[in-house]
């Protein structure tokens, strides 16, 4: 499974709009790539998944470059309940054991 | 989707002694996996529960020390034996392959089991 970097932690203010690069440079042909949130004493939560261009649910967008060597998540308008940690994760789809990097601990302030 | 319940939620334990860890699905799931995170870290996959036969362990985790039993598509317990303080996590159950979707892609995380050795 190709491995992941991201940064470590973010803060933003209430109401702007986040971006979260996710690097992942051995990425493989068949590898998605899904992000997860995690709230304190909670699982993570699977938030949105994509194999190249552009992809949007209800709350966020995930934007992957040609290349799908790096991802960013984008969270619109930002409020204090979107504190949480981010995982960015790479691997084929039916790959069940997921492998967790670090993950970003996104801090919005009021 | 599918909700998922775990059993404890937290515990506390005395060194040496075994805690089993029951994870229950509203709905019947194709797989179910066991997860540990430390406090301040990220999960790290323990092992792929398979109902009816020996679970699929990770490196650095042996069933000796993580017995897991999967009797059904819905149920699963981990074992946590001979503990000792290092052991002190959190345990996350997850599923995937949720009845009535062909997907495996997004996985499902109960709400964890919060251990403390002392």
């Amino acid at each position: 499974l190709a491995k992941t970097t991201q940064p470590i932690s973010m803060d933003s203010y209430e109401g702007q709009e986040v971006n979260i690069t996710c690097s992942h440079n051995n990425i493989a042909t068949n590898d998605y790539i899904t992000w997860y949130q995690q709230f304190p004493s909670q699982g993570p939560r699977f938030i949105i998944q994509g194999y190249k261009t552009k992809v949007t649910n209800e709350v966020a967008s995930l934007f992957i470059p040609a290349d799908r060597k790096s991802s960013t998540l984008s969270l619109p308008r930002v409020s204090l309940s979107d504190t949480a940690v981010y995982y960015c994760l790479v691997g084929p789809l039916g790959q069940g054991n997921l492998i967790f990097g670090k993950g970003t601990k996104l801090s919005v302030k009021p | 989707s599918a909700v998922i319940s775990q059993k404890p939620s937290r515990d506390i334990c005395q060194r040496g002694t075994s805690l089993t860890i029951q994870c229950q699905v509203d709905s019947q799931v194709t797989m179910m996996f066991w997860y540990r995170q430390q406090p301040g870290q990220s999960l790290t996959l323990i092992a792929t529960a398979n109902q009816g036969s020996e679970a699929t362990y990770e490196s650095g985790f042996v069933i000796d020390k993580f017995p897991i039993s999967r009797p059904n598509l819905t149920f699963s317990t981990l074992t946590v034996s001979n503990m000792s303080p290092e052991d002190s996590s959190i345990y996350l159950c997850s599923v995937s392959g949720t009845s009535g979707t062909a997907t495996y892609n997004e996985q499902f995380f109960g709400p964890g089991t919060r251990l403390t050795v002392l």
